[in-house]
This record gives C-alpha cells, structure tokens and sequence, in this order.
C-alpha cells in the first residue's frame, strides 16, 4: 500500500468557526475515502465516508470532497462545538489494504 | 445488533506469557481485521479475513498468530511479545472484504508487555 499524508497535524479554533482538514493519497486504485473520529481512550467512529464515483456529501454540519484527479479529499466541519474536539483520520481504501493518515488533533475552544 | 466487541479491555502479560485477545460481531459480517494502534499514532492493519480465510498478513511477526474460528469470531493469539508491541489492538469488521466496504471498529484491547 502506499501513503496517506493528512495536514494540519494540529487545528485550534473557536467555537462556531469552520475546520477544515485535508488528505492526498498515492495509490490511484483507492476509491473509498472514509473519516474517522477518535476521543482519547475510544475507539475510531467513522463520521462520514466518499466513494470514487461522488465529488461530495454532506451530513449536517460534516462534509467531504474528492477530487480525483488530484488525489486529494478534505474534511469539513462547520458551526464547530467543544464535542468536536477529538483526533480526526482520514483513510483510503484499496480492494483489502485500508491506509490511515496520521490524524489531526481537533481543538474547539468556547 | 451493530457492535463489535473486544475483550479483554485491558491486558497485562510478560514476555514469556501466552495470551489471547478476542472479537466478536453478530452483524452478518464477512470480512474481519485486527490493527494496532501505538499512541498518538494512526491505526496500522495488520491481518485481514475474508470468508474465514486469511487473506492479507502485513508482515507481521509469528508471535502474533490470527485465528477465525467462525464468521462471527476473530482471535489474535499472542506468545512471547516484546515490550514495543504493547498498544491498542482493534478489530473491525465490514459486510464485505470489497475495497468500499465501511469498516467498523470495535473499542480495542489496552495491551501492555512488562
């Protein structure tokens, strides 16, 4: 398999401002893209996810985009609130090899 | 049901111990993964069943040994570990082994190697 790479690595903002995180990845059999949410001590929960053939989806305040071409996808979250303070992976899937970036560590402060 | 659970939640051996984590999903599952977690870094995959079968071993060390015994149950047999494998070991499962298939994590087994 080959790497994801995630930036930042660390995103502190204030309650109710945007957070956006984003992803590129190098193996162009990839086309799942899923997000991961992990407060410390718990186990990773997946909060949304893209497949190749979508250029974006949203869920309330949680939206993802792929672009292809460019291997790249991006995490947003808008309205942000203290319960969204947790670590953030990003994550690409090829047929079974499942490759996670190394995760952005989400501050929301009130 | 749409759990994965793990058990032990924590565990504690010494090099020369014999353990055995365990995972279980009742969602009609059919592909089932372990991963290892070290703090504050990514999960890293390290085997895949697919259909009860062994289809991807990251290179893992022998010490670490997958077993399926049933679609519903995934063990990791663990003998003679060093202390740097000690961290989170997840499992997850997905309804299929197919490359867009949602995997589920169950809350993962605290293990530390004394």
């Amino acid at each position: 398999g080959e790497n994801v790479e995630q930036h930042p690595s660390t995103l502190s903002v204030q309650e109710g401002d945007s957070a956006v995180i984003k992803c590129t990845y190098s193996d162009s059999a990839s086309n799942y893209f899923p997000w991961y949410k992990q407060e410390l001590g718990k186990r990773p929960q997946l909060i949304i996810d893209i497949r190749s053939n979508v250029g974006e989806k949203k869920d309330q305040r949680i939206a993802v985009t792929l672009n292809k071409t460019a291997k790249h996808f991006s995490l947003h979250i808008t309205e942000t609130q203290p319960e969204d303070s947790a670590v953030y992976f990003c994550a690409a899937r090829s047929w079974d090899d499942m490759r996670f970036g190394a995760g952005t560590r989400l501050t929301v402060k009130p | 049901d749409t759990e994965v659970t793990q058990t032990p939640k924590h565990l504690v051996m010494g090099m020369t111990n014999k353990k055995s984590l365990k995972c279980e999903q009742h969602m009609g599952h059919r592909a089932m993964y372990w991963y290892k977690q070290k703090a504050k870094k990514p999960p890293e995959l390290m085997f895949v069943y697919s259909y009860e079968k062994l289809s991807i071993n990251e290179s893992v060390p022998s010490r670490f040994s997958p077993e399926c015994p049933n679609s519903s149950l995934l063990n990791l047999h663990l003998h003679a570990l060093q202390p740097e494998d000690s961290a989170l070991y997840l499992c997850a499962s997905s309804q299929d082994p197919g490359p867009g298939e949602t995997q589920y994590f169950g809350p993962g087994t605290r293990l530390l190697v004394l």
